[in-house]
């Protein structure tokens, strides 16, 4: 019982290269979130979803794309990396109602 | 503008005292708070969470205040243990959108 991993652990990218973050989830959990972390700004929300096959934006989305195809996975993607978007991403899952997440250990991605 | 505040970047305490972490908040809309732990390179873990119907939660040592007039939340930890060093995330959610906030975070070390 894995609970939620992300894929990979650390990336280093140049401006303009595009990757995908892959956060998977073993709990069967219905909500799945992506934060970023950045010195002084706590985690901030840039997209969400609240089941297979949909999603929504959060606090700081642009430069990001989001799919949640399976229920178990949920994809971030940056189609063009900027040094701005240099940080460590978290995935975290919750349950229905319950408002308890459960985080991954992070992704730390640097852009030069 | 910062929906969820914590004005203390950090916090020492002697080992065996109380810990107090606060967190602000503006959004009358908000109805559920949470506490959460961070360790360096690890992912958040829950550690205590209050609804607005409560003014108070207590689990072991750990206790939430909730002071809706002021919007004021307060995390005591009794006694404090050098195993709490760790960085302490509010958070803060209207539970019809199940979209969360997060504060900046207040590391709390704790000394021996």
């Amino acid at each position: 019982n894995a609970g939620v991993t992300q894929t990979p652990k650390f990336r280093v990218l140049k401006t303009g290269q595009s990757m995908t973050l892959l956060c998977a989830q073993d709990m069967n959990h219905e909500y799945m979130y992506w934060y970023r972390q950045d010195p002084g700004m706590g985690l901030r929300l840039i997209h969400y979803s609240v089941g297979e096959g949909t999603t929504a934006k959060g606090e700081v989305p642009d430069g990001y794309n989001v799919s949640r195809l399976k229920k178990q996975n949920f994809l971030l993607g940056l189609e063009s990396a900027a040094p701005s978007q240099t940080s460590v991403y978290f995935c975290a899952t919750k349950q229905g109602s319950l408002h308890e997440q459960y985080f991954g250990p992070g992704t730390r991605l640097t852009v030069t | 503008d910062q929906q969820v505040k914590q004005n203390s970047p950090s916090l020492s305490v002697q080992e065996g005292r109380i810990s107090i972490l606060n967190c602000d908040y503006t959004n009358s809309m908000f109805d559920y708070f949470l506490w959460y732990k961070k360790y360096p390179a690890e992912g958040p873990t829950f550690l205590i969470s209050i609804s607005s119907i409560k003014d108070k939660n207590e689990d072991g040592r750990f206790t939430v205040f909730l002071n809706k007039s002021a919007k004021h939340l307060s995390l005591h930890i009794v006694p404090s243990q050098p195993g709490d060093s760790a960085v302490y995330f509010c958070a803060a959610s209207d539970s019809g959108t199940y979209k969360y906030i997060f504060g900046t975070g207040t590391r709390l070390k704790v000394l021996a």
